[in-house]
């Protein structure tokens, strides 16, 4: 069965240190792959998403993320963390079967931000 | 000139209640979703809609009826309201697997 993993329910970093939200995916075939992100009170909006081809992908607001096949993993990473960074995080990997869309959602990490 | 919109923002209602939701998209999608989001920020896909046609319907109550009378619309009804029906509601709408969400419809059934 197609499943999607966040691991880490809440992070918590100090403003200006480094970010890394992890995503373990488990998928027929690789996925199309995204991060979404919702600030409180939002909904949620596209950070940045691999189809193929370079496996280190930018995203707005400075994030990347890199595609690791053999580790069926996508993770988000940012190299000094804004306090406007604190939100909900998504992982997402999806397909398109007969042109539908199918999209799974993981359960998110809450990243808080220590001034 | 909002890619995805959603009214109400806010439904306050009580318990037995029908209410509906509208989504209305400008991005000129073909595909459109329901999204419930919990209290723990959990997001289940309810429904989607490809150009009117309804494409999946997840586990939801019957209570629940999308219609969609164009492409551009996807509305949500619920009769009798129940309080595990309080939650966040969102419209999507997705081009190429890409989603694009509205700002969400907060529903709380007292």
């Amino acid at each position: 069965a197609q499943s999607v993993t966040q691991p880490d329910i809440h992070i918590t970093v100090s403003e200006g240190a480094s970010l890394e939200l992890r995503c373990n995916y488990s998928y027929g075939a690789t996925p199309y792959l995204f991060w979404y992100v919702q600030s409180p009170g939002q909904g949620l909006q596209l950070l940045l998403k691999y189809f193929s081809g370079d496996t280190l992908v930018q995203g707005i607001k400075g994030f990347e993320a890199e595609f690791k096949r053999s580790q069926s993993s996508f993770n988000l990473r940012k190299p000094s963390v804004h306090w406007s960074d604190a939100a909900e995080y998504f992982c997402a990997p999806a397909s398109i079967v007969n042109r539908d869309d199918k999209i799974i959602f993981g359960k998110g990490t809450r990243l808080h931000i220590l001034p | 000139d909002t890619a995805v919109s959603q009214t109400p923002k806010y439904l306050v209602t009580q318990m037995g209640n029908d209410k509906s939701i509208k989504c209305e998209q400008n991005l000129g999608h073909d595909t459109m979703y329901w999204y419930k989001q919990d209290s723990k920020k959990f997001l289940k896909i309810m429904f989607s809609y490809n150009n009117k046609e309804l494409i999946i319907n997840e586990t939801v109550p019957n209570r629940f009826s999308p219609k969609s009378p164009d492409k551009a619309h996807l509305n949500l009804h619920i009769n009798s309201l129940e309080l595990g029906d309080s939650a966040v509601y969102f419209c999507a709408s997705s081009l190429a697997a890409t989603q694009y969400f509205g700002p969400g419809t907060r529903l709380l059934v007292l």
